[in-house]
């Protein structure tokens, strides 16, 4: 199983960049990494997936490096509606989906 | 189209009572999974399904039963509820298993309580 490790917390103020890593050192070589969004009393919202080097979408950018061994979630210029729970997700086979703890991404004014 | 849908919203139960959570979908995806979420934690996967009539087991699933007669539907049942099984509960869809290139759509959950 890819275990998955992020900041538990961080926080920002409006209208910054914000860059959140994920490490998964055992990341397997069929694994994609996602990141979804959760906002208190919701389901996760998929954010953006990719394999290697560099995705973009119209709400983030995902960084991987060539070993794949971690991963950059970046929001430009987040606003107070950004504050959530950030999790990465490193995707295997079905049985071995591990959403972690997640990362509490906090927008300050 | 209404996506991924959960009822009931909220539920409370008493120690032993059954009760089948309902989860229904209309993207016409094959694969489906249910989850349960405590506070301050991530998700875990309880059960799923990669098409009718195909179910497996995820980490955490005892104490659950499901079963997929049709694409649309994936039920959960909870045959003996137990005060450890007071969570959220949610179900997610994807058009197919997450080795490959796709995403999950999560329903809105399900908050139990057994008492």
């Amino acid at each position: 199983l890819a275990k998955t490790t992020q900041p538990i917390s961080m926080d920002s103020y409006e209208g910054q960049e914000v860059n959140i890593t994920c490490s998964h050192n055992n990341i397997a070589t069929n694994d994609y990494i996602t990141w979804y969004q959760q906002f208190p009393s919701q389901g996760p919202r998929f954010i953006i997936q990719g394999y290697k080097t560099k995705v973009t979408n119209e709400v983030a950018s995902l960084f991987i490096p060539a070993d794949r061994k971690s991963s950059t979630l970046s929001l430009p210029r987040v606003s107070l509606s950004d504050t959530a729970v950030y999790y990465c997700l490193v995707s295997g086979s079905a049985r071995q989906l591990t959403f972690g703890s997640g990362t509490q991404l906090t927008v300050l004014p | 189209n209404a996506g991924v849908t959960q009822t009931p919203k909220f539920q409370v139960l008493k120690t032993g009572q059954s009760m089948t959570l309902q989860c229904a979908q209309d993207m016409n995806h094959e694969y489906m999974s249910w989850y349960r979420q405590d506070p301050g934690m991530g998700l875990r996967l309880i059960h799923y399904s990669v098409g009718a009539g195909i179910t497996d087991q995820g980490e955490v699933p005892n104490g659950y039963n499901v079963s997929r007669s049709t694409t649309e539907d994936f039920p959960l049942r909870l045959l003996s509820a137990a005060p450890s099984q007071t969570s959220v509960y949610f179900c997610a869809s994807s058009y197919g298993r997450l080795s490959s290139y796709n995403e999950q759509f999560f329903g809105p959950g399900t908050r139990l309580t057994v008492l």
